[in-house]
Formats: C-alpha cells, sequence, structure tokens
C-alpha cells in the first residue's frame, strides 16, 4: 500500500545549482498539488497539475520554478540557479480527484537546502 | 491578511491534560479539514466535517464545526506525548479546487 513517494528525502545544493525534486502520486490518483512549507511555518501552496496539464500554478514563481506531470511517471518540481531562499521543505500531496472534496494525502517531503 | 486563523499558535501541556484547539474565520466554508504533521513527515489527514454543527470523534480526539461553518474547534482529551505534532485546519470554500489552509497550532504534550 504504497503512499506518496517523495524523493530524495534529503537535497543538498550549492546556489547556482538546479534542485529536482521528484513525487510519485498514490496509485489511482491523478491530481497532484506542491506546496513548500519553512521552520514553524504552515503550508504555501505551489502549484497544482493533473496528467500532462497544469491547472494552477499560480503560488509558484515565475522564474527559476516550473512543475510538470507527464503522462508516465513522476511529477517534477525543478527549481533552476536554486538561491538561500529557496531552503525550505517541499510537500507533494495527490488525491483521486479534487482535494477540496477528498482532502490530500502527502508524502514525507523533500528538505532542500541550498548553501 | 490570513483567512483561517489558528489558535494558539503553540501549546505545550502535560500528559493527561485536556486541550481544545481552534480554527476561526470570517469566511464560510462548505467544508474543513483537519491534519496533523509529526516533525519530519508530511501532514496526515484526520478528518473532514462538512454539516454546520457536526460532530466527530476519533478515539480522544473531538472536532465540531461551527453551526455558521465559519468555524471549527478540536477538543484532545488525556492527551498523551503520541499527540504531539503540528495540527492545521483547511477549509474549502467551493469557490475552486483549492483549499485555504492555516498557519497551524502546535502541540507539545510532556510525558
Amino acid at each position: 500500500n504504497a503512499g506518496v513517494m517523495q524523493n530524495p528525502r534529503h537535497l543538498v545544493r550549492r546556489r547556482g545549482q538546479e534542485a529536482r525534486l521528484r513525487c510519485s502520486p498514490m496509485k489511482g490518483h491523478s491530481h497532484v498539488y506542491w506546496y513548500r512549507q519553512l521552520p514553524e511555518e504552515g503550508l504555501k501552496f505551489m502549484v497544482y497539475l493533473q496528467k500532462e496539464n497544469i491547472i494552477d500554478e499560480s503560488g509558484m514563481p515565475k522564474e527559476r520554478f516550473s512543475a510538470e506531470f507527464p503522462k508516465e511517471g513522476p511529477s517534477i518540481l525543478r527549481i533552476q540557479q536554486v538561491v538561500r531562499g529557496d531552503s525550505a521543505a517541499y510537500f507533494c500531496a495527490s488525491s483521486p480527484g479534487q482535494a477540496n472534496h477528498y482532502g490530500y494525502t502527502f508524502g514525507s517531503g523533500t528538505r532542500l537546502t541550498v548553501v | 491578511t490570513q483567512l483561517l486563523e489558528q489558535s494558539p499558535q503553540f501549546l505545550s501541556i502535560q500528559e493527561g491534560e485536556n486541550l481544545t484547539v481552534y480554527c476561526n474565520s470570517s469566511s464560510v466554508f462548505s467544508s474543513l479539514q483537519w491534519y496533523r504533521q509529526e516533525p519530519g513527515e508530511g501532514p496526515v489527514l484526520l478528518v473532514t466535517v462538512v454539516t454546520g454543527g457536526e460532530v466527530k470523534k476519533l478515539k480522544r480526539l473531538t472536532f465540531q464545526f461551527g453551526d455558521a461553518r465559519k468555524d471549527s474547534s478540536l477538543h484532545i482529551t488525556a492527551a498523551q506525548p503520541g499527540d504531539t505534532g503540528l495540527y492545521l485546519c483547511a477549509g474549502d470554500m467551493d469557490s475552486n479546487y483549492q483549499l485555504i489552509w492555516g498557519a497551524g497550532t502546535k502541540l507539545i504534550i510532556k510525558p
């Protein structure tokens, strides 16, 4: 009974490098959401995707950040030219339909540290 | 401006005590979800409340949705160290697919 799988759990990048965060949703879930969380803070919505489509990316910075959810394979959150301010925990969640009706199943997150 | 206000932000109590945390808004929600997040992990859905005045129980946890569907509370009876975590509420305004998230209540139960 695999839940939402995120990898890597921890990622260290130097300033200017690229970070790639992967998320495999629960089996049967076609809706994927990415959230960012700073220490001692709540969740900040970044992007909502369905297979091959970005539904809402209003929470994702226009520059350096991109997300995809291809027909085959995991969803990818990509951060180019990372800066120290990108250091945070990034959570992926999936749902079988819209999460406002079904609730989210979250992964364990990727903790990105930019040095 | 936070649409969902959670209080208190932080609570530290002894094992065996009772506590209540709150999730308040001036907006009406069609439903509200409660999550618990343990350190180093993602949030886990505890309950969804849908009807105004609804009360749901999950062992020692009691969730209530306000009559006007603007607020919710979580009451824990005889708290245990395993209840330690960040409690998040998230509301559905039914205007789109997104949930509105509170900033969370960090709860520590001391043995």
